[in-house]
């Protein structure tokens, strides 16, 4: 069954980074393009970047453009979040999901159980 | 990117059809048949329900349906019951390679 492990979060200062990662089983990892979608403390879910399955391109939200980065390794079958210049408005918790196939990477076919990142002084 | 408008709440009781809807405009909802829906319990990961507007991947209920009308998406659950009450989102395609998502309904079943 597809199977995704958020690790990496935790707590940082404002201005800090601090580097995500997804590790993914169940499925055939380089043939999907993969998520990030973070959910801030009782607020709703925000997209936050795109990759496509072979790395080749990659979408950013306004909100992060910049500042965070995308990457995969498909022999690792590992997603990754590099997040640099951490704001307060940066803490949620992140999820990384699968982009559908047949339903479009627009979609969100599965997530991990998310990874909480508190950015705080 | 703003986000999608939906109602805070809706409630109803079990057996009885709630809809929630997801309004935004012609640039994402309007614009593109790319309308979906999630469902996400109390700590726990979000649920793809419905994608394409209308689609259900396997092993949802048939008592979940989509569907739009302009600017306006809808989720329709029939036959409710309590493993229904949970938080759902609609998402959209917003062009420019980029997802809008809606800012959630909570749904009460009574």
């Amino acid at each position: 069954q597809v199977q995704l492990v958020e690790s990496g979060g935790g707590v940082v200062q404002p201005g800090r980074s601090l580097r995500l990662s997804c590790a993914a089983s169940g499925f055939t990892f380089s043939s999907y393009g993969m998520h990030w979608v973070r959910q801030a403390p009782g607020k709703g879910l925000e997209w936050v970047v795109v990759i496509w399955f072979d790395g080749n391109n990659n979408y950013y939200s306004d909100s992060v453009k910049g500042r965070f980065t995308i990457s995969r390794d498909n022999s690792k079958n590992t997603l990754y979040l590099q997040m640099n210049s951490l704001r307060v408005e940066d803490t949620a918790v992140y999820y990384c999901a699968r982009a559908g196939l047949s339903s479009g990477w627009y979609t969100f076919d599965y997530w991990g159980q998310g990874t909480l990142v508190t950015v705080s002084s | 990117q703003s986000a999608l408008t939906q109602p805070p709440s809706a409630s109803g009781s079990p057996g009885q059809s709630v809809t929630i809807s997801c309004t935004g405009t012609s640039s994402d909802v309007g614009g593109y048949n790319y309308v979906s829906w999630y469902q996400q319990h109390p700590g726990k990961a979000p649920k793809l329900m419905i994608y394409e507007v209308t689609k259900r991947p396997s092993g949802v209920p048939d008592r979940f349906s989509g569907s739009k009308s302009g600017n306006t998406a809808s989720l329709t659950v029939s036959g409710l019951q309590a493993e229904d009450e949970a938080d759902y989102y609609c998402s959209s395609y917003a062009g420019s390679n980029s997802v809008v998502f809606g800012g959630g309904t909570m749904l009460t079943v009574l």
